[in-house]
């Protein structure tokens, strides 16, 4: 099983410029997110998703676009790339509450320039 | 609303040395998870432990004990016998049950560094 896979691992962008972060997962697991991680800040929820063509806002929305249209495949747009987006960004999925615990993918270093 | 607070930002120690890395959590629901992750220098989450609200008794595995005190809402973290291969950031992390989108709430984490 590959788990959580994202992709890129690494992306510079220009500000402005539009990009998609790529998250599939391969058991069938329902709930699926995106977090940023930014120093001293942990990781924050963007955008969460409890079903395919179910999604809704995290803590820090603002800029980004989700949709979810499979139940394996959870992509993250960003619509006009700002150097504040620069961070690094994890998709994590898993099945039911958190009793079951979460599987992150190994994350994707963004740097906006 | 559900917080994870880890107020040491950095802890520096020389290898074989202890280390207790402090966790506390704020919920108002009765059900809910705690976690702590490993993030070594190559950046991935590595799993270390979850624990339910329901279950306070502390566990221990191989070098790493966790102590839960529901009474003090603290989730504490401690490295016997430190070793190089140990130094990280070390998040603590909170879901509740009824949490939304099965939402986890992170510390804001602490690095260890292990000198040898």
């Amino acid at each position: 099983n590959a788990g959580v896979t994202q992709t890129p691992k690494f992306q510079v962008l220009k500000t402005g410029q539009s990009m998609t972060l790529q998250c599939a997962q391969d058991m069938n697991h329902e709930y699926m997110s995106w977090y940023r991680q930014d120093p001293g800040m942990g990781l924050r929820l963007i955008h969460y998703s409890v079903g395919a063509g179910i999604t809704d806002q995290g803590e820090v929305p603002n800029g980004y676009n989700v949709s979810r249209s499979t139940t394996e495949d959870f992509p993250l747009r960003l619509l006009s790339a700002a150097p504040s987006q620069t961070s690094v960004y994890f998709c994590a999925s898993s099945w039911g509450q958190g009793a079951n615990g979460y599987t992150f993918g190994s994350g994707t270093r963004l740097t906006v320039v | 609303a559900q917080k994870v607070t880890q107020a040491q930002t950095e802890i520096s120690v020389v290898e074989k040395e202890d280390v207790t890395l402090d966790c506390v959590y704020e919920t108002r629901d009765t059900t809910y998870y705690l976690f702590w992750y490993k993030q070594p220098p190559s950046g991935e989450l590595v799993f270390l432990i979850r624990r339910n609200s329901f279950d306070e008794q502390n566990e221990i595995s191989g070098r790493y004990s966790w102590n839960f005190q529901k009474s003090t809402s603290s989730f504490n973290f401690t490295i016997t016998a430190s070793q190089v291969v140990d130094s990280a950031v070390y998040f603590c992390a909170l879901s509740e049950a009824k949490a939304a989108g099965n939402k986890l709430t992170f510390g804001g984490g602490t690095r260890v560094l292990v000198k040898p």
